[in-house]
């Protein structure tokens, strides 16, 4: 069976600070694997995903994940935060199609 | 609209009523998803349609909940005799046909948050 395990429900940073979201996944297959991010009372955003194309991938507002095999990590990164970027992440997996799986999720706080 | 969209936003039912959230998914999405996100955690899988077809309702927490999408579109999802336990936001998806994997994508509405007193 497919999970995700987000460590840390809370991170705070500064603003201009690096964000790092930790994301550690298990699945019996190559999964698909997805960073959503939900804003206050709206529904969830795709941030970027990995499907087997480039380790590296670059999503929307500056952010970009990093699909590690040997760790089974996908984790969150931006060099600089911005205010704008407070908000709920959550990564899922989804390894067979339509079977997606969320972890709990992270809420970001971006400190003036 | 372009996106998915859900109604009603909000929603307050007294214990032991029935309820019935809707789901517009994106004009030609084959595929259509329910999720339930309890406060304060990630979306959790109730159900999955292909067109009318219910594939996977492996997640529904008991046969209280029904979901249905009779004409391949438009999908309800009903709740018999609510709890309190049910209050949580109810989330709905859709994206295209999954056989293209590189482009696959699930585009979710903003959600129904079900009050039950």
């Amino acid at each position: 069976a497919q999970s995700v395990t987000q460590l840390g429900s809370h991170v705070s940073v500064s603003e201009g600070a690096l964000v790092l979201l930790r994301c550690n996944y298990s699945s019996s297959v190559p999964p698909y694997l997805f960073w959503y991010v939900q804003y206050p009372n709206q529904g969830l955003q795709l941030l970027l995903k990995y499907t087997s194309a480039a380790t590296l991938v670059k999503g929307i507002n500056g952010f970009e994940a990093e699909f590690k095999k040997s760790e089974t990590s996908f984790h969150l990164t931006k060099p600089s935060a911005h205010m704008s970027d407070a908000a709920e992440y959550f990564c899922a997996v989804d390894p067979n199609n339509n079977d997606m799986r969320f972890g709990a999720g992270t809420r970001l706080t971006v400190k003036p | 609209g372009a996106g998915v969209s859900q109604s009603p936003r909000y929603k307050v039912a007294k214990r032991g009523q029935d309820v019935a959230l809707r789901c517009d998914p994106i004009s030609g999405h084959v595929s259509l998803f329910w999720y339930q996100q309890a406060l304060g955690q990630g979306p959790e899988f109730l159900t999955y349609f292909q067109n009318e077809a219910q594939l996977d309702k492996s997640g529904l927490p008991s046969d209280r909940f029904f979901a249905e999408r009779p004409e391949g579109s438009v999908s309800t999802l009903k709740i018999q005799r609510t709890q309190q336990e049910d209050s949580a936001v109810y989330l709905c998806a859709s994206s295209l046909d999954w056989v293209d994997r590189g482009s696959y994508e699930q585009y979710f509405g903003p959600g129904t948050r079900l009050t039950v007193t």
